[in-house]
């Protein structure tokens, strides 16, 4: 069983649509990042969090670290988020980070 | 732009030859990795180097041999691949150990 596990593998959704993107973790950690990957390979961090909830635009984010879980909300989704969403794990014993093996989310017009 | 800068994006090569992945980080930032993504699989680290220092090598094999000349650069030199080496290969950087990581827009590296 990996460490990190993400959830869905795949999702296909119309335009406007919510979606939720879920990670789920195995060790201690002391931070979750959340970044995406677009076709051709840049990864974009989107977000670092250790506690509660953060919002950028129409995205959040949110982990509830005693159910060792995050989530990822797209809202109002829109093509251009087409995308490979990756969740990321900080161990709190050291500074690597152990990845999840990423969504591809596909948002159709 | 994310300030860090990988170049080639794009190489083929023979198992036989010699060639250097450059990384480039305007940011200031005292640590670089390098990660290799192969197709369906997380992201594997390779390398971490902490000012100029290396600090981890994930059991890469000596083919890949990488190289810090100084806190803005990184290179992987490339000598006698094998296909199962084909891979796009990320380099990032962050403030410190344990900050957020930048990454670059990677090299995609087809072995012939």
């Amino acid at each position: 069983k990996n460490e990190v596990e993400q959830s869905p593998q795949n999702l296909t959704a119309q335009e406007g649509e919510f979606i939720t993107i879920n990670c789920s973790y195995s060790v201690g950690i002391s931070a979750l990042h959340w970044l995406q990957q677009h076709p051709g390979g840049g990864i974009v961090s989107l977000f670092m969090l250790s506690s509660g909830k953060k919002k950028h635009g129409r995205l959040i984010a949110t982990i509830n670290i005693q159910e060792k879980h995050s989530s990822l909300h797209i809202t109002a989704s829109h093509p251009r988020d087409s995308a490979v969403y990756i969740c990321a794990v900080l161990m709190d014993s050291n500074y690597q980070l152990i990845w999840g093996a990423g969504t591809k989310l596909i948002i159709k017009p | 732009e994310t300030g860090v800068t990988q170049t080639p994006r794009h190489l083929v090569m023979g198992m036989t030859n010699k060639k250097s992945l450059k990384c480039e980080q305007h940011l200031g930032h005292n640590a670089m990795y390098w990660y290799k993504q192969s197709a369906k699989k997380p992201l594997e680290l390779m390398f971490v180097y902490s000012l100029e220092e290396r600090v981890e090598n994930n059991s890469v094999p000596s083919r890949f041999s990488p190289e810090c000349p100084n806190s803005s650069h990184l290179f992987l030199h490339l000598h006698t691949l094998q296909p199962e080496d084909s891979a796009l290969y990320l380099c990032a950087s962050s403030q410190d150990l344990g900050q957020p990581q930048h990454f670059g827009d990677g090299t995609r590296l087809s072995i012939l």
